[in-house]
């Protein structure tokens, strides 16, 4: 049972132009989400995350769009540069608790983003 | 500031055997979290400690078990290896939990012969 789907496998873009990564989940118990950017040989490195209650979080390039009622969200990279180039993780977490407890973080498959120069 | 610290970075064993990995967290955070990746399964949570204690738990057999000391560091440990273990571990942590961003060591890579 996939709770969080990035359906597409690979992205190619242009330097300079817009990349848009979308990612789908099923448990309506997520309330936080995240996007992680990770190169081979190392391990993920966290980017943006945004939680339920926003539709909206942006940092730099970097913007993440949540649609509760669609259980969708994006990560759109504007402008794209050839170090963006790596695979992005999608992943969510919830429900959050106070005592932090049942609760499970989970990762999409990846999707492998290529700028080209 | 020092990141997570995975120990070893590879590990080559072979069926029946257990394996130990090690995680020090980033100072100051109580989370740590474990994580399996493999080509076909992507990602996949293992369980969390907070405070010695393990808090949350994923769809994992009972043959994967950890354990988290005083001084925040973890280890996670794999008996009656199978081939199928063999795989990118990865542990991260986080100041309170699961509920915040995670912090990722390098990981390590345990092959099963």
């Amino acid at each position: 049972d996939q709770q969080v789907k990035q359906n597409s496998p690979s992205l190619s873009v242009q330097e300079g132009r817009i990349s848009i990564l979308n990612c789908d989940y099923t448990n309506s118990m997520f309330d936080y989400f995240l996007w992680y950017k990770k190169y081979p040989a190392e391990g993920p490195t966290f980017l943006i995350s945004i939680s339920s209650i926003k539709d909206k979080n942006e940092d730099g390039r970097f913007t993440v769009f949540l649609n509760k009622s669609a259980k969708h969200l994006s990560l759109h990279i504007v402008p794209s540069q050839p170090g963006d180039s790596a695979v992005y993780f999608c992943a969510a977490s919830g429900p959050t608790t106070y005592t932090g407890a049942n609760s499970k973080l989970t990762f999409g498959k990846g999707i492998t983003l290529s700028v080209r120069p | 500031k020092a990141g997570v610290t995975q120990t070893p970075r590879y590990l080559i064993k072979t069926r029946g055997q257990q394996v130990t990995l090690s995680c020090s967290p980033i100072s100051g955070h109580r989370s740590v979290s474990w994580y399996q990746q493999t080509p076909g399964q992507g990602l996949q949570f293992l369980f969390e400690y907070f405070s010695e204690t393990q808090r949350n738990k994923g769809n994992f057999p009972g043959r994967f078990s950890g354990r988290q000391f005083s001084n925040s560091r973890s280890e996670m440990n794999v008996s009656t290896l199978e081939l199928g273990d063999s795989a990118l571990y990865l542990c991260a942590s986080s100041p309170l939990g699961l509920g915040q961003p995670q912090h990722f060591g390098d990981g390590t890579r345990l092959s099963i012969l």
